[in-house]
């Protein structure tokens, strides 16, 4: 199957730091990729569209300027977490969907951020 | 936006058991997919399933987008098939924006 690949696996930063996590697809190109957030024992939610080559969309209640949202090539988006609060930790999950018309979504290996 | 329920929320099975997971969605879905989150956090794709019935090995998944619900079939579980199960959907056609289910969380016993 399809490969989005993600990175940082997991990362721990200070309260008010700002976190960049890539998105990749690694054999396919991708105009639009998305992004979801894991809490503990909870299901997915998605958090915004991104989409190549303009703004991302954002879900309702998701924060654009807290959640900065850049996909400027085919293969890659990146999801930066400004000024990080202990609120902010999560498993934060990317996926990009392949084929024609109503496609099958792959995921990244998911990013859990820990802010102390 | 629909919305996606799972059930059981919860399943102890002992190692060579077979289990059936249901996915409900409150209105027509044409993208419907099962996936798999191991320990670790990553979401292996199973199925995708908008209609109609698929096998892979020990797995199978039916879907009956009249009746809006899907089903996934593990038989002879093995103790790496634990994990949580989410089926995830989106009303319309080439729209690949899923809305998750509330997952089932499988525990094999060996």
């Amino acid at each position: 199957g399809a490969v989005v690949s993600q990175h940082p696996s997991w990362v721990i930063c200070k309260s008010g730091t700002s976190v960049k996590i890539e998105c990749r697809s690694l054999d396919f190109q991708a105009t639009t990729m998305f992004w979801y957030r894991q809490f503990p024992k909870q299901s997915l939610m998605l958090m915004a569209t991104s989409n190549e080559g303009s703004k991302a969309t954002y879900e309702q209640g998701v924060e654009k300027d807290k959640f900065l949202i850049n996909h400027a090539s085919l293969t890659l988006s990146t999801l930066t977490v400004t000024s990080a609060h202990p609120e902010d930790s999560s498993f934060y999950i990317c996926s990009a969907p392949v084929g024609s018309g109503a496609s099958e979504l792959f995921f990244g290996e998911g990013s859990r951020l820990t802010v102390l | 936006g629909i919305q996606v329920e799972q059930s059981p929320p919860d399943l102890i099975l002992q190692e060579g058991a077979n289990s059936t997971l249901r996915c409900n969605f409150s209105d027509s879905v044409n993208n419907l997919q099962w996936f798999h989150q191991n320990p670790w956090g990553q979401l292996i794709n199973l199925f995708y399933i908008p209609s109609g019935t698929k096998q892979n090995g020990r797995l199978s998944a039916t879907t009956v987008a009249t009746e809006r619900y899907s089903l996934l079939y593990i038989s002879s579980s093995q103790t790496t098939d634990s994990g949580v199960y989410f089926c995830a959907g989106s009303p319309n056609f080439g729209n690949e924006k899923l809305t998750f289910g509330t997952g089932t969380r499988l525990t094999i016993i060996p």
